[in-house]
């Protein structure tokens, strides 16, 4: 069965740590995986990734996939206020359209 | 600018009334997809549609009907509501099945079920 885990569920850290976040997934013929940031409203998108060891870099943010290994991290240095959200990864499903979401990661930044 | 409409925000109905989720775009996405929220659960598709008058099932399909008559509208239709139905919706589109390019979610829509 097609699945895809985050951890950790919550996480809280000061202003200025780096955090590293986990995608864990099952599914059989991968194509990709995405990774979104959610605030208070819709999930926006920061990454896809298709390529094992190639890092995304956006700013402070940075995410790696580890294809053999099943999973992908996703890198935040010097936090920020602003960078609290629910972190999201998504996969489609094996051969189809369908897409399936982890249930998030929730990071609070503190001041 | 480029965007994806829903509407309502917020809806408080009755079980059982009818009620209808628009959902818009203007990016000349072929592909359009419903999500609910749930805490603890997640994201779980709903129905997908590849282009028009193509649609698909997703994870959580049950209690929901969709149709795509225009490559820019993808309503979602509740025929008969319940409470379990109570969730924040999202409407989302992107080229390429989204794989290549992610996704471009709607605002949401809060919809309470009494």
């Amino acid at each position: 069965e097609d699945k895809v885990v985050q951890s950790p569920l919550s996480l809280v850290v000061h202003e200025g740590d780096t955090v590293t976040l986990n995608c864990s997934y099952e599914v059989t013929n991968f194509r990709s995986l995405l990774w979104y940031k959610q605030e208070k409203k819709a999930p926006t998108f920061l990454f896809m990734l298709t390529s094992s060891g190639i890092e995304k870099k956006s700013g402070r943010l940075s995410s790696i996939l580890d294809k053999k290994e099943l999973f992908s991290i996703l890198n935040i240095t010097a936090t920020q206020t602003g960078d609290s959200a629910i972190y999201l990864c998504a996969l489609p499903f094996s051969g189809t359209y369908k897409y399936i979401f982890g249930t998030g990661t929730r990071l609070k930044v503190l001041a | 600018e480029a965007q994806v409409t829903q509407n309502p925000r917020y809806l408080i109905t009755v079980t059982g009334k009818k009620l209808t989720v628009t959902c818009s775009q203007n990016m000349n996405h072929e592909y359009m997809s419903w999500y609910r929220q749930d805490p603890g659960l997640g994201l779980r598709q709903i129905y997908y549609s590849m282009n028009v008058e193509v649609t698909d099932k997703g994870d959580v399909p049950e209690g929901y009907k969709v149709s795509r008559k225009e490559k820019r509208n993808f309503p979602l239709i509740l025929e008969s509501p319940s409470p379990n139905q109570t969730s924040l919706y999202f409407c989302a589109s992107g080229r390429g099945g989204g794989r290549g390019y992610g996704y471009t979610f709607g605002s949401g829509t809060r919809l309470t079920v009494v």
